[in-house]
């Protein structure tokens, strides 16, 4: 119940398409939902992040759409860029437990 | 505002020996939590720190110990050090435990 899960595992865009990548989770407790890119050598950074009483969130390319029914989030990357080549992970939280649980990670790589 | 800030980078050590691994919360930030980071498992929770009291405990053995200090600073330990150690170890800090975590570059550790 614990889990998050994370598909797909890698991802192949050309520049300019959309990159989607979706997650989804069981536990209901759940109730922050960050994204979080990481380029190789560095820690995750956090990209974007949403609560469940919003359905979506934009920030510049990046979007987050959440449907609480189905228990599932994705990120939207619009107009993607060659240097948004990085692994993505989704993650969420309970309560003030300081816990992130993250799901397996999306490796995507934007060709030009 | 500098960031999170995790020392050494890269460690090596050998089987059956202990390590300590560092982290500077951003100022401010009450709320440290570790992670470990292997291909294979991922990012995982290792605990939580406070107010300097530990308040979250992920599914590690015993051998891996933490604490925080009353500027914030926190410390993780790894004791008897077996090859399935050897990973990225990731601090993260937030002002609160339920918001947005800030994560350091890490520290690779090598077990041989």
């Amino acid at each position: 119940q614990q889990q998050v899960k994370q598909s797909p595992q890698s991802l192949i865009v050309q520049k300019g398409g959309i990159s989607i990548i979706n997650c989804a989770y069981e536990n209901t407790a759940f109730d922050y939902f960050p994204w979080y890119q990481q380029f190789p050598g560095k820690g995750p950074a956090l990209l974007i992040a949403i609560r469940p009483d919003v359905s979506e969130k934009k920030e510049g390319r990046f979007t987050i759409s959440f449907n609480k029914s189905a228990k599932q989030f994705s990120l939207h990357i619009m107009d993607s860029q060659p240097g948004d080549s990085a692994t993505y992970f989704c993650a969420a939280l309970s309560g003030n437990t300081g816990k992130l649980i993250f799901g397996q990670g999306t490796t995507l790589q934007v060709k030009p | 505002k500098a960031g999170v800030t995790q020392t050494p980078r890269y460690l090596i050590k050998t089987r059956g020996q202990q390590v300590t691994l560092s982290c500077s919360p951003i100022s401010g930030h009450r709320s440290v939590s570790w992670y470990q980071q292997t291909p294979g498992q991922g990012l995982q929770f290792l605990f939580e720190y406070f107010s300097e009291t530990q308040r979250n405990k992920g599914n590690f053995p015993g051998r891996f110990s933490g604490r925080q200090f009353s500027n914030s600073r926190s410390e993780m330990n790894v004791s008897t050090l077996e090859l399935g150690d050897s990973a990225l170890y990731l601090c993260a800090s937030s002002l609160q435990s339920n918001y947005g975590y800030t994560f350091g570059s890490g520290t690779r550790l090598t077990v041989v």
